[in-house]
Order: C-alpha cells, then sequence, then structure tokens
C-alpha cells in the first residue's frame, strides 16, 4: 500500500492564479480531509469528505473547493491563489469503523508558495 | 477557529531526560489524539485515549486523558535522538468528524 500520496511536492504560484493539489489513498477509507498548517498555528481543517459525493467546510474553507467523485481521490482546488494561502498542505484519510477508528493517516504535504 | 493550548511551545533535553508536555482544552471532548511530526513529513498517529483518567503507553511514551476531560499530557521517558519533531496533540468529539489540533511542542534532544 502507498497509503496517502499528494502531489505536487511544492508549488509556487502568482497571486490569482488557480490550481489543485491532488491527493490519493488506497486503503478504501471513506473518510479524508484537508489540512492546512501555519508556523504556530498547528493544524487547520479546510475541507473534509466521509464519501463519495459528500464534502462539508472545516474551520478555514474560504478560498478553497473540494470534491469526491470516487474513494481513493479528493482534490482540493484554490480558486484564486491569495498570499495569505501560502502554507502546507496535508491529506489525511481514515476508516469510519474498526478497530483504527481514530488512526488517521497523513500524506506527505504540498508546500505551496504564493507570491 | 478554536485551538488547543499545548505547552510548552519548545523544548532542548539532554538524550536520556525523560519530557513531558501537555494540552489543555476550554472544551470537552471524548477523544484525545497524539501526533509526532517529523521534518518533511505529515503527522503519525503516537497514542489514541478515548475516556477520563484512561493512561496509555506506546513503548517509552506514555499518555493521559485529564479527568476533567479538559487536559491530556504526554510523557517520553529516556529520550533519544530520534524523538526529535514536534509533538502534536488533538481532541474529537464522538459523533463528528472533526479534530482540532494544538499548536505543537518543538523538541530538541541533545546527544
Amino acid at each position: 500500500n502507498a497509503g496517502v500520496t499528494q502531489t505536487p511536492k511544492f508549488q509556487v504560484l502568482k497571486t490569482g492564479q488557480s490550481m489543485t493539489l491532488q491527493c490519493a489513498q488506497d486503503m478504501n477509507h471513506e473518510y479524508m480531509s484537508w489540512y492546512r498548517q501555519d508556523p504556530g498555528m498547528g493544524l487547520r481543517l479546510i475541507h473534509y469528505s466521509v464519501g463519495a459525493g459528500i464534502t462539508d467546510q472545516g474551520e478555514v474553507p474560504n478560498g478553497y473547493n473540494v470534491s469526491r467523485s470516487t474513494t481513493e481521490d479528493f482534490p482540493l482546488r484554490l480558486l484564486s491563489a491569495a498570499p495569505s494561502q501560502t502554507s502546507v498542505y496535508f491529506c489525511a484519510s481514515r476508516g469510519i469503523a474498526g478497530t483504527s477508528y481514530n488512526e488517521q493517516f497523513f500524506g506527505p504535504g504540498t508546500r505551496l508558495t504564493v507570491l | 477557529g478554536q485551538q488547543l493550548n499545548q505547552s510548552p511551545q519548545s523544548m532542548f533535553i539532554q538524550e536520556g531526560e525523560d519530557v513531558s508536555m501537555n494540552c489543555t482544552s476550554s472544551s470537552i471532548f471524548n477523544t484525545w489524539l497524539w501526533y509526532k511530526q517529523e521534518p518533511g513529513e505529515g503527522p503519525v498517529l503516537l497514542i489514541a485515549l478515548y475516556k477520563a483518567g484512561e493512561l496509555t503507553s506506546n513503548g517509552r511514551l506514555t499518555a493521559q486523558f485529564g479527568i476533567t476531560r479538559k487536559d491530556s499530557f504526554l510523557n517520553i521517558s529516556a529520550s533519544i535522538p530520534s524523538d526529535v519533531g514536534i509533538y502534536f496533540c488533538a481532541q474529537g468529539a464522538s459523533g463528528t468528524y472533526k479534530y482540532i489540533f494544538g499548536t505543537g511542542t518543538r523538541l530538541k534532544v541533545l546527544a
């Protein structure tokens, strides 16, 4: 199993550009989520999904869109990048039920800089 | 957004020393989680706690779910260089899928 994979690993954008951060998992997990990590702020939830076709907002959803057309993939779209979106983005997944109910697996992160 | 108060923010310790860090919240939740993040990587779950008073160990790591359900601590005994990283606490409420993360404790171990 590859676990949770994210691409790209690094990205530089200009203000106003749009892009999609990719996330995929091969563990057949129902739940997937996106976090951003900023210095001194910990991890903040952007959007999450509890299954294909179902998404919901987290703490900081503004400026981001998500969709979940398959169990495996959960892309994050930046509609019009702003310098405030410079951050490290982590995708995570976990199963809904089972012995590892709360074990959330994180991807390696995407480091995004918006100029 | 709401965040957990985690302390200390950073620690520099000698190899072999014990380490203690804690997390407090103004709200009551049903789950406490402790994660470790190494440079350039995503967080990895260390310990999960599910009820007040619970004390759980994972090797040299021990964590407790506070009786008031508003705090938790993580201890690392006999630290080694590979313990270096950022340790995060997180809280989750039953019936939701949202976790709130602390701001992290950055640990450095001097050989």
